[in-house]
């Protein structure tokens, strides 16, 4: 059975750092790309990045270029979000989801993030 | 620029059918799209991949009650047999230039 989990969520302040982890089961993780979508809160739904099996191709939103670096580890079928000078508007629910040519055919429970001071 | 553009709310009658619509910017008519629903307080779930054509491949375990259909521009997500638990939040999704990932801004569909 498919399942992504993510974690990491926590209260931040403005300017502070986070490292968000999803971990994948039931599927073959290496063959997938991985993105990470938030939600803020009473919000639609927002991608912020993708990774493919291989880590060669990242993409990232405007909204969080320079600042946003996913990653993954193989092995450990994870995927990564760390998060630098984060903002008062990159307060969301995080999830990850299952990148299958574009479209995200599974979808992890969230992790929430709230920078505030 | 690619734009998915939904509908804000809808509303049908428990046992009935509802159609709800996305539609793709101007120049990417041919665009695949995803369709995926989100229950009050839960994550989003797949439901299926559509193509221009109308034709569509559905997650697993996704009721026959869902459907998927396109003319044109336009992408239709049809739901039959209303029941409660459809209540819930639809977005369509694609993919495209830049190969960035797009959302619509969701339709809310009351249940009535």
């Amino acid at each position: 059975q498919v399942q992504l989990v993510e974690s990491g969520g926590d209260l931040v302040k403005p300017g502070g750092s986070l490292r968000l982890s999803c971990a994948a089961s039931g599927f073959s993780f290496s063959d997938y790309y991985m993105s990470w979508i938030r939600q803020a809160p009473g919000k639609g739904l927002e991608w912020v990045s993708y990774i493919s099996g291989s880590s060669t191709y990242t993409n990232y939103a405007d909204s969080v270029k320079g600042r946003f670096t996913i990653s993954r580890d193989n092995a450990k079928n994870s995927v990564y979000l760390q998060m630098n000078n984060l903002r008062a508007d990159d307060t969301a629910v995080y999830y990850c989801a299952g990148d299958s040519d574009g479209a995200f055919d599974c979808w992890g429970q969230g992790t929430l993030v709230t920078v505030s001071s | 620029q690619l734009v998915l553009t939904q509908s804000p709310s809808a509303s049908a009658s428990l046992g009935a059918s509802v159609k709800l619509t996305c539609t793709l910017s101007s120049g990417h008519s041919s665009y695949v799209i995803a369709w995926h629903q989100q229950q009050p307080e839960k994550g989003p779930r797949y439901l299926m991949k559509l193509n221009s054509d109308g034709s569509h491949s559905k997650g697993d375990g996704i009721p026959d009650r869902f459907s998927g259909s396109s003319s044109g521009a336009e992408r239709y997500l049809t739901i039959s047999s209303l029941q409660s638990e459809d209540e819930a939040d639809y977005y369509c999704q694609t993919w495209g230039t830049g190969f960035h990932r797009v959302f619509g801004g969701g339709t809310k569909l009351t249940v009535l």
